[in-house]
């Protein structure tokens, strides 16, 4: 089975500016997740969608950062504007339910 | 709060030796789900191995397996017959409660040597 698909791998952009990343879980799986994972560090979950319902979003810094999943399958994370702080890795995984998440590939981010 | 500890940053191994990773946890949900992740430097998380909280029976996937202690809330890793490609962060984390929250620990990262 295809496995979770993200894009872009590698972004590079300045502060202020906006970016936005795409990912696409296995199909079936309910449950998406997107963490940040700053070099280094374990991943922190930035929001935690069940279908197109959000969960948990409680780590996630609303006054820049936003997500949403479109009819419960692809999902966008964006930042607007991004900071230096925001340079890491984002991570996307999905799961069926309570079972372990499969993770795509990342998306290195930048800011300059 | 729920949260997981791995309390060794660092470790390493010789080739075809064993090593224990250690992974502490706290949660008050009494149905959960245990995994160690492997991450390599191309940063895809990799799923090692799985156990569920209700199981007794430790976990074991070829040359890896676990030590689950539910009483304690410790879950270590074992790896056997070390190879290079072992070499990699490794990550604890669990799925509990109704939410399917995923938490992490911080890591540890596993060097292998000739």
């Amino acid at each position: 089975e295809a496995g979770v698909a993200q894009s872009p791998r590698y972004k590079i952009i300045e502060k202020r500016q906006s970016v936005a990343f795409w990912c696409n879980p296995i199909s079936g799986h309910a449950t998406l997740y997107w963490y940040q994972q700053i070099l280094g560090q374990g991943p922190k979950l930035l929001i935690q969608f069940q279908n197109n319902g959000v969960v948990d979003d409680s780590q996630l810094p609303k006054d820049r950062f936003s997500a949403e999943r479109l009819k419960g399958v692809d999902s966008t994370l964006k930042i607007q504007p991004a900071k230096l702080e925001d340079s890491a890795v984002y991570l996307c995984a999905s799961s069926f339910y309570r079972t372990e998440a499969f993770f795509g590939q990342g998306t290195r981010l930048t800011v300059v | 709060a729920q949260t997981v500890t791995q309390s060794q940053p660092e470790m390493s191994v010789q080739e075809a030796e064993t090593v224990t990773l250690s992974c502490t946890y706290d949660t008050s949900e009494s149905d959960y789900y245990l995994f160690w992740y492997k991450q390599p430097p191309s940063r895809q998380m990799i799923l090692v191995i799985r156990q569920e909280a209700y199981k007794q029976q430790n976990a074991t996937e070829n040359r890896f397996s676990v030590n689950f202690q539910k009483a304690a809330k410790s879950f270590s890793l074992k790896i056997s017959d070390s190879q290079l490609g072992d070499a990699a962060m490794y990550f604890c984390a669990y799925i509990a409660g109704t939410a399917s929250k995923l938490t992490f620990g911080t890591g540890t990262r596993l060097q292998v040597t000739l």
